[in-house]
């Protein structure tokens, strides 16, 4: 089982809609998520940071973590095409303390 | 500009050729590391550097070697350039721990022929 696992898509919404991005982590013991995104060409940036079980809402982005389930996701509301990129998940702390183990990200586009 | 700064942005090399790429970060952290980006693999890291004067192999550390210079310096060398190492390299900086994870460098684009 990798370390971190997304779906790499490509995934397609239209412009409006909901965006719904997830991603499954096999260390127990991470204690925290990073959500970057990636435009093509350029270097991932921190979108959001979450790091207790439940919502945390950040504009039209909301991160939902849920540890029981090993699952952290991503929802963009009212997606826009300016939200096309890819969205990389990474868990922090537990064994990798520090260090980041990247999914191999989710291509999302956002149709006008 | 606080951040961290890549050089050089691109690069073709040839077979067996040498070459360091270099990065700095002026956000005092303490962690550096090294990752390459190859289309449907993700951010595979190379080397790390969790303090100042240690280096350490992260996933995929075959045919490169690293430098920590000092605080600010992090350097990766690739001493036999194959195209197997064709790639987008990018480096970043982090303070483990921290609430704002990675901040990364722009990236340079390598290519091997």
């Amino acid at each position: 089982q990798k370390e971190v696992e997304q779906n790499s898509g490509p995934l397609s919404v239209p412009e409006g809609a909901i965006a719904s991005l997830n991603c499954t982590y096999s260390d127990r013991g991470s204690q925290s998520f990073f959500w970057y995104r990636q435009y093509s060409g350029k270097s991932p940036e921190l979108i959001m940071f979450i790091y207790s079980n439940g919502d945390k809402e950040d504009g039209r982005f909301t991160a939902q973590l849920n540890k029981a389930s090993q699952y952290v996701s991503l929802l963009i509301r009212d997606s826009q095409p300016s939200d096309s990129a890819t969205y990389l998940c990474a868990p922090a702390g537990g064994t990798s303390y520090g260090k980041l183990t990247f999914g191999q990200g989710t291509i999302l586009t956002v149709h006008p | 500009n606080a951040g961290v700064t890549q050089t050089p942005k691109f690069q073709v090399l040839k077979t067996g050729q040498s070459m360091t790429l270099q990065c700095a970060q002026d956000m005092n952290h303490n962690s550096m590391y090294w990752y390459r980006q190859d289309p449907g693999m993700g951010l595979r890291l190379i080397y790390y550097s969790a303090s100042e004067g240690t280096t350490d192999k992260g996933e995929v550390p075959n045919g490169y070697n690293v430098s920590r210079l000092n605080k600010r310096e992090f350097s990766l060398r690739l001493e036999s350039a194959a195209p197997s190492q064709t790639s987008v390299y990018f480096c970043a900086s982090s303070e483990p721990g921290s609430l704002y994870g990675y901040t990364f460098g722009s990236g340079t684009r390598l290519t091997v022929v």
